[in-house]
This record gives C-alpha cells, sequence and structure tokens, in this order.
C-alpha cells in the first residue's frame, strides 16, 4: 500500500515564529487532505488539496502530486496551533476510497 | 463541530463486555468510515461502508463488528476486547461517487479503555 512520511516528528516554536510541515508519499494519490489534531482528539480538517496551492488565514499548503510531497505553512504562529497536525492520501488503487495517514508533526508553540 | 457527532464520548469496559458505538451525521453524506488511532500508531482504517459496499481492513480482529443501518448512522460494536484494543476510536464521512473521492470529515471521537 501506499506508505505516506511525514517530517519533522516534533516541532517547538516561540510564538509568533514561521514553519514549514512537509508530506511525502509513495505512489500517485486521487487526494490529499490536512489535518489538526486537537488535545481532545478533534481532527479538524485544514486543507483539502489534491493539487496546486491553497491559502486560509495563517496556513497555507502546496500540494506538488507530480513530486509526490506536500507542505504546510504556518505563519505568525500562535499558542492554538499546537497540536498534531497530519497529512493524509486517498490511494486511487484502494478499496473503499481510504485515507492513509502519516505519523503526524507533533507542534507545540510556547508563548 | 464538523456535523459528525459520537456518542459516547468515553468508554471503559471490562474484557467480558458488550457495547456499542454509534456515529450519526448530518452532511447528506453517502459513505461513512471508521479508524483507529492507538498510542504510537498511525490512524488505521477499519471499516467504509459507501454505495452499499462494505470494505474492512484485514488485520480488524472479529470481535470489532460494524453495522450501518443507512447513510446517517454507522454502529461499531465491541465484545469481549482485549486491552491492547484501548484506543481512540474515529467515525468520519464523506460523499462518494463511483469515479470521485470528496473530503472526509471526522466526529470527536469515542475515547475506549478496556480493562
Amino acid at each position: 500500500g501506499i506508505q505516506v512520511e511525514q517530517s519533522p516528528p516534533d516541532l517547538i516554536l516561540q510564538e509568533g515564529a514561521n514553519s514549514t510541515l512537509r508530506c511525502n508519499f509513495s505512489d500517485s494519490v486521487n487526494n490529499l487532505q490536512w489535518f489538526h489534531q486537537n488535545p481532545w482528539g478533534q481532527l479538524i480538517n485544514l486543507f483539502y488539496i489534491p493539487s496546486g496551492t491553497k491559502q486560509n488565514g495563517r496556513l497555507s499548503a502546496t500540494t506538488v502530486a507530480t513530486e509526490r510531497y506536500s507542505l504546510l505553512y504556518i505563519s505568525s504562529s500562535q499558542t492554538t496551533d499546537s497540536g498534531v497536525y497530519f497529512c493524509a492520501v486517498a490511494d486511487p488503487q484502494a478499496a473503499g476510497n481510504k485515507l492513509t495517514f502519516g505519523g503526524g508533526t507533533r507542534v507545540l508553540v510556547k508563548p | 463541530e464538523t456535523g459528525v457527532t459520537q456518542t459516547p464520548r468515553h468508554l471503559v469496559m471490562g474484557m467480558t463486555n458488550k457495547k456499542s458505538l454509534k456515529c450519526e451525521q448530518h452532511l447528506g453524506h453517502n459513505a461513512m468510515y471508521w479508524y483507529k488511532q492507538s498510542a504510537k500508531k498511525p490512524l488505521e482504517l477499519m471499516f467504509v461502508y459507501s454505495l452499499e459496499e462494505r470494505v474492512e481492513n484485514n488485520s480488524v480482529p472479529s470481535r470489532f463488528s460494524p453495522e450501518c443501518p443507512n447513510s446517517s448512522h454507522l454502529f461499531l460494536h465491541l465484545h469481549t476486547l482485549q486491552p491492547e484494543d484501548s484506543a481512540l476510536y474515529l467515525c468520519a464521512s464523506s460523499l462518494r461517487d463511483t469515479r470521485s473521492y470528496n473530503e472526509q470529515f471526522f466526529g470527536p471521537g469515542t475515547r475506549l479503555t478496556v480493562l
């Protein structure tokens, strides 16, 4: 099956700093989603981005499907950005259009 | 609030108990999913129900039994679980047709502890 790797695994930021999270995937995908998991376990949809660039406030994401990677940018980080960020891809060859998740990047933003 | 609700939010059960997790979606979707998140393991799909099709991860033990009575409701029936089944169980839903994939939306999860 498809493999998804995220880097870095852990990230500590000072409030106000910018950062880039990376997601690499091993095969062609027909979709990619970025999520933020809050401390209570809720997965919050950030981006639905099979290709191209999208922006939502201080967050933006770019997916280069031909090169099999996606980047999530956090600008002017705030303490509320803390949590785990997951990348997940949909494998067009897999039954049920399941999402395969990466291992996540754990982000801690210090005041 | 994502439009997907799960009950209960927390559950503690013994290994001989039988319990059920419930998921309901209010988004008009036609596909529903169960995922499992264990400590130190990536989120993993357990079951999918969509377009009258059921897909399951072959590694899921038979002590987990899904039920999808209609497109808005999904259950996960639990029986004779093991302590290693303790995890966060997440439900998701999406629109789906035979040619395309759509964004999945997740519920808040049920945190299960098996004693």
